[in-house]
């Protein structure tokens, strides 16, 4: 399973855009980053995935460089809403087409006013 | 809101209780996953369900014992647990195709063992 490395903590100012790094210098080519977030005492949400290209959707931004070992999420308005734990994950394929995600500890964002 | 529910949404038993974990889903998903949080520790996966099969146990003690009827409902059956076992225990679900399954999590049932 390939690993991620990721800061343990980043402050953001509110209104600013937040950009949290991730390392996963063993992907493989079929593997997809995942991120999600996990609000205090609340079950993980999920944010953005991609595999080679950058990603975007209503809630963030993902860069993922050309050799594939390393994003960025960005957080174009940082809120205080989205001071949580951030897990950058790679996607490992499982027996009968069923994933798994191995949660590290994340980057815990503090969005600060 | 995520569409993923789980019941009793905080739980306190002793060591010799039994007692059920309830998670249900409507979002037409077939696989089903348990994960356990501790505090300060990254989530574990404990179980996977696919179809209603198991198809991951990543070593859970069998004072832990899932249940999957159907692909809507997911069960976890605790007897005998150890303080240790007090945790935020999590369910997720997801399509049941390839590489971009994406989990949806419910909001977790919060333990503890006396």
């Amino acid at each position: 399973d390939a690993k991620t490395t990721q800061p343990t903590s980043m402050d953001c100012a509110e209104g600013r855009a937040a950009n949290l790094p991730c390392n996963h210098s063993t992907i493989s080519g079929n593997e997809y980053v995942y991120w999600y977030r996990q609000i205090h005492s609340q079950g993980p949400q999920y944010i953005i995935h991609g595999l080679k290209n950058n990603e975007t959707n209503e809630m963030a931004s993902l860069i993922i460089t050309e050799d594939r070992k390393s994003s960025t999420l960005i957080l174009p308005h940082a809120t205080l809403r989205d001071t949580a734990v951030y897990y950058c994950i790679v996607w490992s394929h499982g027996s009968s087409n069923t994933g798994k995600l191995i949660f590290g500890q994340g980057t815990t964002l503090q969005v600060k006013p | 809101e995520t569409g993923v529910t789980q019941t009793p949404r905080h739980l306190v038993m002793g060591m010799t209780n039994k007692k059920s974990l309830k998670c249900e889903q409507h979002l037409g998903h077939n696989a089903m996953y348990w994960y356990k949080q501790s505090a300060k520790k990254p989530l574990e996966l404990m179980f996977v369900y696919n179809f209603k099969e198991q198809t991951e146990n990543n070593s859970v003690p069998s004072r832990f014992s899932p249940e999957c009827p159907n692909s809507s409902h997911l069960f976890l059956h605790l007897h005998t647990l150890q303080p240790e076992d007090s945790a935020l225990y999590l369910c997720a679900s997801s399509p049941p195709s390839g590489p971009q399954e994406t989990q949806y999590f419910g909001p977790g049932t919060r333990l503890l063992v006396l």
